[in-house]
């Protein structure tokens, strides 16, 4: 079965310092790996994804993640931090031999930046 | 504009009292699923449709109906609402295409049932 934890319920961190929110996952076989955005009173939005190649993944809003076989992490990171970066995240993943139906969400991380 | 419908963005019921929720989508996906949200337990898949007329349960499907009668519109069904359907839904549609599927997620309905 695939699974996906997100240990931290919250993220507290100062503007203009580094913020990390984690993802570790699990599969049977080799993941495809995503982050979602979530803003107040809005859907979530696509960050940004990992499905071969590169471990390091760049996406939206200066986001990149960090995919990490040997730990089966994938956490989401960015250099500086923007009060508006404030949201809850989501990772997901799912098995490449599965379908896209298969996908399966993390319980979220709120990301809280302080002027 | 590409975008993912949803309607209403909010609904207060009464146990019992069957509603739907509509999902349109403009972008010609195949895929389309429904979610919902709650506290400390992230997103849960209800149902889900691969294609006009396919539709298969998620992981969270009873005492919810969907239908896919149109590629463009998936509707949720709660035919006996209960105060444990409470919660943030969300409809999402994609492009069937391994490895490169990105979820595009309308804005919610959030449910209260009394």
């Amino acid at each position: 079965a695939q699974s996906v934890a997100q240990p931290e319920d919250q993220v507290n961190v100062a503007e203009g310092n580094p913020l990390t929110v984690k993802c570790t996952y699990s599969v049977s076989g080799n993941p495809y790996l995503f982050w979602y955005v979530q803003y107040p009173n809005r859907g979530l939005q696509f960050l940004l994804k990992y499905i071969t190649g590169d471990n390091l993944v760049k996406g939206s809003y200066g986001f990149e993640a960090e995919f990490n076989k040997s730990q089966t992490s994938f956490h989401l990171k960015k250099p500086s931090a923007l009060v508006s970066d404030s949201a809850l995240y989501f990772c997901a993943v799912r098995d490449r031999n599965t379908g896209f139906q298969k996908l399966v969400f993390g319980t979220g991380t709120r990301l809280l930046v302080s002027p | 504009e590409a975008q993912v419908t949803q309607n209403p963005r909010y609904l207060i019921t009464v146990t019992g009292k069957k509603l739907t929720v509509t999902c349109s989508q403009n972008m010609n996906h195949e895929y389309m699923s429904w979610y919902r949200q709650d506290p400390g337990l992230g997103l849960r898949q209800i149902y889900y449709s691969m294609n006009v007329e396919v539709t298969d349960k998620g992981d969270v499907p009873e005492g919810y109906k969907v239908s896919r009668k149109e590629k463009r519109n998936f509707p949720l069904i709660l035919e006996s609402p209960s105060p444990n359907q409470t919660s943030l839904y969300f409809c999402a549609s994609g492009i069937l295409r391994g490895g490169g599927e990105k979820l595009f997620f309308g804005s919610g309905t959030q449910l209260s049932v009394l």
